[in-house]
C-alpha cells in the first residue's frame, strides 16, 4: 500500500518553515526521505528507524512515530535550494522494499 | 566517486521493437534496483538484486519485461516488445545493503540519472 503524504503541494517565501506528512496504513520498519529535483535524479535525505527517533540534515530533520505509523518531516527556515518534490518511502519488512508516496511539491519563492 | 551511471540517457523507439536499459551500481554495493516513474503511478519498484541475485520481481509489469545482473557492476532491463504505454523515466538505484539486526533497510539508495523512455 502506497503511503500518503499530505501536502499535495505547498508554496513558501524564503525562510519560511514547511511540515510534509507521511502516513502508512502498515506497521513500518524504517521511512526513507528524498528530494528530487525536476529532471533529476532522487536525492536521498535521511532514514528513520522505529522508535521514534528524530534524525537532521543541516535545516531538515524529520521524526518517525511508530504508533501512528507515519513520519514527519521539517524544513525550517527555508532556502531557495530547497525546491523540489519531497517523496517518502516506506518500508514494512526491513528488506529495503521501498513503496514511495506520491511526492509533495514544494515550492520557494524569494 | 563515480555515481550510479545509467545508459542511454534517452531513448526514442517505435513501439514493438527491443529496449535494453542499462545500469552499474556503485562499486562496493551489493543491493541494486530498477524504478519506473511517471505523473500517473509515480515512483514504482520494479525489481531489485541482492548479490546479483534477483530478489523481489513482483513489480516487474508483465512478461514483457525482464532483468538481469550478470556480475556485481552491471544489470541490464529488457523490454520486449515495447509498447507507449512503458514511456517513463527508468531509474536504477545501488545500495550497501548491510545488514543490521537481522535487517537492511537502513542503508540509503542512490540513484542513477535515469533513462527517459518514450514509444512512438
Amino acid at each position: 500500500q502506497q503511503p500518503v503524504q499530505s501536502p499535495q503541494a505547498v508554496i513558501l517565501r524564503e525562510g519560511e518553515d514547511a511540515v510534509i506528512n507521511c502516513s502508512s496504513s502498515k506497521a513500518l520498519y524504517s521511512v526513507h526521505w528524498y528530494r528530487q529535483k525536476h529532471g533529476e535524479a532522487p536525492v536521498f535525505l535521511m532514514i528513520l528507524l522505529k522508535g521514534g527517533e528524530q534524525k537532521g540534515h543541516e535545516k531538515i530533520s524529520a521524526s518517525f512515530n511508530e504508533k501512528k505509523q507515519q513520519s514527519s518531516l521539517y524544513l525550517t527556515a527555508s532556502q531557495l535550494s530547497y525546491s523540489g518534490t519531497y517523496f517518502c518511502g516506506t518500508d514494512i519488512q526491513g528488506a529495503q522494499k521501498l513503496v514511495f508516496g506520491q511526492g509533495t511539491r514544494l515550492t520557494i519563492n524569494p | 566517486d563515480a555515481g550510479v551511471i545509467q545508459s542511454p540517457r534517452h531513448e526514442v523507439t517505435e513501439m514493438g521493437q527491443e529496449v535494453t536499459l542499462r545500469c552499474k551500481p556503485i562499486s562496493g554495493h551489493n543491493s541494486l534496483f530498477w524504478y519506473r516513474q511517471t505523473m500517473m503511478r509515480g515512483l514504482e519498484l520494479l525489481i531489485y538484486f541482492n548479490n546479483n541475485v534477483p530478489i523481489d520481481d513482483s513489480g516487474m509489469p508483465e512478461d514483457r519485461f525482464s532483468a538481469k545482473m550478470p556480475n556485481a557492476s552491471f544489470s541490464t532491463l529488457k523490454i520486449q516488445p515495447s509498447e507507449p504505454r512503458d514511456s517513463a523515466v527508468y531509474f536504477c538505484a545501488s545500495s550497501t545493503g548491510l545488514f543490521d539486526r537481522g535487517r537492511n533497510s537502513n542503508q540509503p539508495q542512490h540513484f542513477g540519472d535515469g533513462t527517459r523512455l518514450s514509444i512512438l
